[in-house]
């Protein structure tokens, strides 16, 4: 079935790094883009990159500018954020997820992981 | 607080009908037909229900239809059942350096 499974999670000391990974099954996935969507506990959405199908196109939102990387394997159907000089305020379950829309970054997101959490501690 | 605007709780009985407001700017909400509307329950990764303001994915209920209003997007529920107590986020396209926005979410209680 179509599915995304994150994996990489954990516990990291501020300024530290970690890489999430999100494992896609089940569809084509070098024709959709892709996302990463974090959650804090108890609280609400938030998006934080996007990747076109084609990895030509990427988006972040401004608080993670600069820290995190969003990329993709078409090969091993993959996707990965690399998170650097991580902060508490970057606690959160991550998400990754599939845009809707085959060839296109429109912002909806139909498929979902089960989430990562991923929490800044020291 | 979230960049789009939704109440905190909304609550009804089985059968009956509710809807959810989501208000945003003519940056998002009023500028773009490209809002979408979420459901999660608790411990569950959220679930499209609506995209491009009042199209429903397949196999998401008849029951959902989705609206837009200048600056404002509203989810409706008819036949409220009880597998609909979750909470429910807009969302919009911005089309600006933050491209996507969430509303900050809305509980729905089934009483």
């Amino acid at each position: 079935q179509v599915q995304l499974v994150e994996s990489g999670g954990g516990v990291v000391q501020p300024g530290k790094s970690l890489r999430l990974s999100c494992l896609a099954s089940g569809f084509t996935f070098t024709s959709y883009g892709v996302h990463w969507v974090r959650q804090t506990p108890g609280k609400g959405l938030e998006w934080v990159a996007s990747i076109s199908f084609d990895g030509n196109k990427i988006n972040y939102r401004d608080s993670v500018k600069g820290r995190f990387t969003i990329s993709r394997d078409n090969s091993k159907n993959t996707l990965y954020l690399q998170m650097n000089s991580l902060r508490a305020e970057d606690t959160a379950v991550y998400y990754c997820a599939r845009d809707y829309r085959e060839y296109q970054l429109l912002f909806s997101f139909d498929i979902w992981g089960q989430g990562t959490m991923v929490t800044v501690s020291s | 607080q979230s960049a789009l605007t939704q109440p905190a709780s909304v609550s009804g009985s089985p059968g009956q009908s509710i809807t959810i407001s989501c208000t945003g700017t003519s940056s998002d909400v009023g500028g773009y037909n490209y809002v979408s509307w979420y459901q999660q329950h608790p411990g569950k990764a959220p679930k499209l229900m609506i995209y491009e303001v009042s199209n429903r994915p397949s196999g998401v209920s008849n029951r959902f239809s989705g609206s837009k209003s200048g600056n404002t997007a509203s989810l409706a529920i008819s036949g409220l059942q009880a597998e609909d107590e979750a909470d429910y986020y807009c969302s919009s396209y911005r089309g600006s350096s933050t491209v996507v926005v969430f509303g900050g979410g809305t509980k729905l209680t089934v009483l």
